[in-house]
């Protein structure tokens, strides 16, 4: 399958930025997205962005992607202890199924 | 309410014995999907379903068996479960196309010993 890569982990002050980071290697990439999924549950889509966007915003999220170097990142501004989670990226291809290439997942704590 | 049910969400069982994880969604969505989920690996593609009677493997299928009779269920089947099946599974739904918002089950835990 394709390389989708992103940091395992990301601590971050209560009130502060987040910003998690993850990196993509086709460039047929059509749609990107970003799941949470908190302990214990399946993963909830937060947002997406289309391959020809460069930046999506959408409350406390923004997503920033830059298909020259297949790397998106997703700000979370003000971050709460509830957004503490694990964040995946995933990429969506073009070939007519609808499959989804999962990063690692990234742990994000939230200290009070 | 739009949702994806799986069942179990959790199973301890033995090696050597036939197992059913069930999905169902209530969404009328053609496309299916089972992942498994495993720490430092991130979610890996096991099989697809494009509608009923299609199915197709994804990046992990060896050990697994999926069958597509009716559109709301899609059964992931482990013939002869063995340890390094031990993870947590996740069955999607999506309607048909690339880039359609996949819907997650809450996960089904499976060991085996």
């Amino acid at each position: 399958g394709e390389d989708v890569e992103q940091s395992l982990f990301l601590s971050v002050r209560e009130g502060d930025s987040s910003v998690i980071n993850c990196t993509y290697t086709d460039s047929s990439s059509t749609y990107l997205y970003w799941y949470k999924q908190e302990p214990g549950a399946g993963l909830q889509l937060l947002t997406y962005i289309f391959s020809n966007m460069d930046m999506k915003q959408d409350q406390r999220l923004t997503v920033l992607l830059n298909k020259k170097d297949k790397h998106l990142s997703l700000r979370i501004a003000d971050t709460q202890t509830g957004d503490s989670a694990i964040y995946f990226c995933a990429e969506s291809v073009q070939t007519g199924a609808n499959n989804l290439f999962f990063g690692t997942g990234t742990r994000l704590t939230v200290i009070p | 309410e739009a949702q994806v049910t799986q069942n179990p969400r959790y199973l301890i069982t033995v090696t050597g014995k036939k197992l059913t994880v069930t999905c169902s969604q209530n969404m009328n969505h053609e496309y299916m999907s089972w992942y498994r989920q495993d720490p430092g690996l991130g979610l890996r593609q096991i099989y697809y379903s494009m509608n009923v009677e299609v199915t197709d493997k994804g990046d992990v299928p060896e050990g697994y068996k999926v069958s597509r009779k009716e559109k709301r269920n899609f059964p992931l089947i482990l013939e002869s479960p063995s340890p390094n099946q031990t993870s947590l599974y996740f069955c999607a739904s999506s309607s048909r196309g690339t880039g359609q918002p996949q819907h997650f089950g809450d996960g089904t835990r499976l060991s085996i010993l």
